[in-house]
């Protein structure tokens, strides 16, 4: 079992429609989670991490922890042809200092 | 502020020869990464620095892999002999400090497109 999961994709989504991204983790010790996002050919780029269990707000991106269910995800709202790339979810242990990297889900935002 | 420079930015060897990545962090970052990604797969941590000391190799396959950080500022990382399943993009970053349970970034760069033939 991977440490850190995520559906490999593609997610297809309309221009301003809502994308929903899920990650799951199998290490209950995990304590915080990043989400970042990866354009074809570059390099990640964090766009939220978050820590607590609930809600977290950015601008157009949303993330949501549920530590009880080992459960991350992101939305994107107002999904724009620009969000099309691989998001990358990744889990750092409070004990560790190691960022551990799901596979990546490629959304696909279309005009 | 500068971002984090590799060179080189591509690299195409034969099988069995050696090669070499180099690193350049953000000015005054203490902590240095290097990451091995394959195509369609997550950054897979391969080791971490805090100034010259390496705080995790546990994922570097050591028969080949080999990586510096002399000076505490900038790294090599080094594969000799290079095999065919090590093509993939060789990513460095660095955070200001050592990222333990959150509130640090880590910066990427650009990365190195390694192709072993």
């Amino acid at each position: 079992q991977k440490e850190v999961e995520q559906n490999s994709g593609p997610l297809s989504v309309p221009e301003g429609a809502i994308a929903s991204l899920n990650c799951t983790y199998s290490d209950r010790g995990s304590q915080s989670f990043f989400w970042y996002r990866q354009y074809s050919g570059k390099s990640p780029e964090l766009i939220m991490s978050i820590y607590s269990n609930g809600d977290k707000e950015d601008g157009r991106f949303t993330a949501q922890l549920n530590k009880a269910s080992q459960y991350v995800s992101l939305l994107i709202r107002d999904s724009q042809p620009s969000d099309s790339a691989t998001y990358l979810c990744a889990a750092i242990k409070a004990a560790g200092n190691k960022l551990t990297f799901g596979g990546g889900t490629r959304v696909l935002v279309k005009p | 502020e500068a971002g984090v420079a590799q060179s080189p930015r591509y690299k195409i060897i034969e099988k069995r020869q050696s090669v070499a990545f180099w690193c350049n962090p953000i000015s005054g970052h203490a902590t240095l990464y290097w990451y091995q990604q394959i195509l369609g797969q997550g950054p897979k941590l391969l080791i971490q620095f805090q100034n010259n000391g390496v705080v995790d190799d546990s994922q570097l396959p050591k028969d080949r892999f080999s990586a510096e950080r002399l000076k505490g500022v900038d790294s090599t990382l080094k594969i000799q002999p290079a095999k065919l399943e090590d093509s993939a993009v060789y990513l460095c970053a660095s955070s200001l400090r050592r990222i333990t349970s959150g509130g640090e970034t880590q910066y990427f760069g650009p990365g190195t497109r390694l192709l072993v033939l």
